[in-house]
């Protein structure tokens, strides 16, 4: 059973960077998968973030690709998120999750982790 | 970018049947597009409903069903129970990235 677990800092300045980390147990994030970054701000819908897979390639949505960046570590077993230059608009419950192979679903998320951008 | 369109609200009896569609811009949605359904309830993460337009997961009841209806993708709940509302999201692979809709918020009235 895979179990996912988000980290990072809570509270954010503006114009600063979020970064958060995804630890994974139960799989290993070089073995196979896409390791998922998706948001949701207050009240509002889910946004897909980006993905990195488990060769390492990365895709970001087209409207954050400027500021994002995901990578992974393989010797922790740990996938990461920098969003660079946020604003309010990037305050949100930030939730990651595993893309399976063969488009066979995103069955396991974590249980998210909210960042508000505040001064 | 693709924009990915569901009914914002929906309201059904309990043990009734409701439809949920999704539809996006770039045209009509095939399985080459995988969609999928989650479901949220307030304070939990998603919860992974139906993979590959009709592939239900291990966990999902068999009243959640997923199919392609015209050039949407369509999720059918029957013999709806009141702990089905919820909001409900699809899933499209468009041109290589994955694009949310926004979600229908379905009421058990």
């Amino acid at each position: 059973q895979v179990q996912l677990q988000e980290s990072g800092p809570g509270l954010v300045k503006p114009w600063g960077t979020l970064s958060l980390t995804c630890a994974v147990s139960g799989d290993s994030i070089s073995r196979t998968h896409f390791w998922t970054w998706v948001r949701q701000p207050p009240g509002k819908g889910l946004e897909w973030i980006g993905e990195v897979s488990y060769s390492g390639t990365v895709k970001y949505n087209p409207s954050l690709k400027s500021r994002v960046t995901i990578s992974m570590e393989k010797s922790k077993n740990h996938f990461s998120l920098d969003l660079k230059s946020v604003t309010a608009a990037d305050t949100a419950v930030y939730y990651c999750a595993r893309m399976m192979i063969r488009f066979q679903g995103m069955p396991d998320w974590g249980q998210g982790t909210p960042v508000i951008v505040t001064s | 970018q693709t924009v990915v369109t569901q009914e914002p609200s929906v309201t059904v009896s309990p043990g009734g049947t409701v439809i949920l569609t999704c539809a996006s811009s770039s045209g009509v949605v095939t399985s080459s597009n995988s969609p999928n359904w989650f479901q949220q309830k307030p304070g939990q993460p998603p919860r992974a409903l139906i993979y590959g337009a009709t592939n239900r997961h291990s966990w999902t009841p068999v009243r959640f069903s997923g199919s392609l209806l015209g050039v949407r993708a369509a999720l059918a709940v029957s013999g709806v129970q009141p702990e089905d509302e919820a909001d409900y999201y699809c899933l499209l692979y468009c041109g290589g990235l994955w694009v949310f809709g926004g979600g229908t918020k379905l009421a058990v009235l």
